[in-house]
């Protein structure tokens, strides 16, 4: 079975500050790795995800991730944040094999002016 | 195209009373989940459907029941409720397989309180 650790529960952050939200997994077979976004009240969406190819993955909003197979990590990054991108972000894992999800915790990404 | 939605977005329960919770999306999409979220534990896996006709336990399945209606429609029946199940549910959808559509779409989320 896999599993995701989002390695901190809570990120505060200055506006127009670099953030790295951090999450490893663990899983025997391969997987493919999301991050999704949920804004307060709101239901998941899907920020980037990894399949195949480049280990970098750009998503919306200016986030990118990193996918590192030996570290078996899928960082999120974005070189400067907004009050907006005040959210919960989830790093998820999906073995190829089937279609099940498994998420994290969850990190608490709060941009103060 | 609507995407996920999920009835009602909010309601209170007395202990021991049943309810369902209505799920459906136009997405044409095979699978269709249930999901918890709770502070600091994320989102669980309640009860998935890979495909039309068949339904299977996900994580935390106790105290639930589910019916796939059919390929739009996904519901979620707390038979005799408790305080324990007061959680968000998101109902969410994928395709199966194929095409590198892996992602899973969420609905808005139900709010349920129980008393």
């Amino acid at each position: 079975a896999q599993s995701v650790t989002q390695l901190d529960s809570q990120v505060p952050v200055f506006e127009e500050a670099p953030v790295e939200l951090r999450c490893n997994y663990s899983s025997s077979v391969s997987v493919y790795l999301f991050w999704y976004v949920q804004y307060p009240n709101q239901g998941l969406q899907l920020l980037l995800k990894y399949l195949s190819g480049s280990t970098l993955v750009k998503g919306i909003n200016g986030f990118e991730a990193e996918f590192n197979k030996s570290q078996t990590s899928f960082h999120l990054r974005k070189p400067s944040v907004h009050i907006s991108d005040t959210a919960e972000y989830f790093c998820a894992v999906r073995r190829r094999s089937n279609y099940k999800l498994t998420f994290g915790k969850g990190t608490l990404l709060t941009v103060n002016p | 195209n609507a995407g996920v939605t999920q009835t009602p977005k909010f309601q209170v329960l007395k202990t021991g009373q049943s309810m369902t919770l209505q799920c459906a999306q136009d997405m044409n999409h095979n699978s269709m989940y249930w999901y918890r979220q709770d502070p600091g534990m994320g989102l669980r896996l309640i009860y998935y459907s890979a495909s039309e006709g068949t339904t299977d336990k996900g994580e935390v399945p106790n105290g639930y029941n589910v019916s796939r209606l059919n390929k739009r429609e996904f519901s979620l029946r707390l038979e005799s409720a408790a305080p324990s199940q007061t959680s968000v549910y998101f109902c969410a959808s994928s395709f199966l397989s194929g095409g590198g559509n892996y992602e899973q779409y969420f609905g808005p989320g139900t709010r349920l309180t129980v008393t």
